[in-house]
């Protein structure tokens, strides 16, 4: 079974500074995606990026960004240029592409002004 | 709006009753995922549809837990004789491959 873990509950970041935020995962699978989630307050949980796990080559979308390391099997995620509005709990997930996705607990991040 | 819906948004009911939540995918997806969320935590799977063919049931969903996907469109999740350990965010998901699910906003159930 996969398992991912976030182990930080809560962070907080400065506007316009950038913060990373920590996954890890364990599973016998070789090929699978993984992804980050946010969650506003009572809104709608949106996909923030997606990485397939035979690209060697961390994916970007515009201030976010992943560091995956399939060995340690580790995906960080990084937002730049905090924005007001990423105040959001973040999800780490994975799918194998079979079904269903495994979600972390997720981190609850604060941007303060 | 294209978008995954679901309705009702709210539901509050007493301990006993029975409820039934909609789902209504993104018209192209053929695959579609029911998810439970209780407060502070991520996300869990309770059931995966393939058109109307239920492939995957989690032992999450007891006996008192039904999904049904008629005619591979929309979907119905019921929950007979409800307890409070009930009481989550009722999520659902659809995607046409199964590693980019969309999921829409979800009903909240709260159990008196």
């Amino acid at each position: 079974a996969q398992t991912v873990t976030q182990s930080q509950p809560e962070m907080s970041v400065q506007e316009a500074e950038t913060v990373t935020l920590s996954c890890t995962y364990d599973t016998s699978e070789n090929n699978y995606y993984l992804f980050w989630y946010k969650q506003p307050p009572s809104r709608q949980m949106i996909l923030v990026i997606r990485q397939e796990a035979y690209k060697q080559q961390n994916a970007t979308e515009n201030r976010f960004s992943v560091n995956f390391q399939k060995a340690a099997k580790s995906f960080s995620l990084k937002i730049s240029d905090s924005q007001l509005g990423d105040t959001a709990m973040y999800f780490c997930a994975f799918n194998t592409n079979a079904g269903k996705s495994t979600f972390g607990d997720g981190t609850t991040l604060t941007v303060k002004p | 709006d294209t978008g995954v819906s679901q309705d009702p948004r709210h539901k509050i009911t007493k301990r006993g009753q029975n409820v039934t939540f909609r789902c209504d995918p993104i018209s192209e997806h053929n695959r579609l995922y029911w998810y439970r969320q209780t407060l502070g935590q991520g996300p869990e799977f309770l059931t995966y549809f393939q058109n109307e063919a239920q492939l995957e049931k989690s032992r999450l969903l007891s006996d008192r837990f039904s999904a049904e996907r008629p005619k591979g469109s929309f979907s119905t999740l019921e929950i007979q004789r409800t307890e409070q350990g009930d009481s989550a965010m009722y999520l659902c998901a659809s995607s046409f491959r199964p590693a980019e699910q969309f999921f829409g906003p979800g009903t909240r159930l709260t159990v008196l």
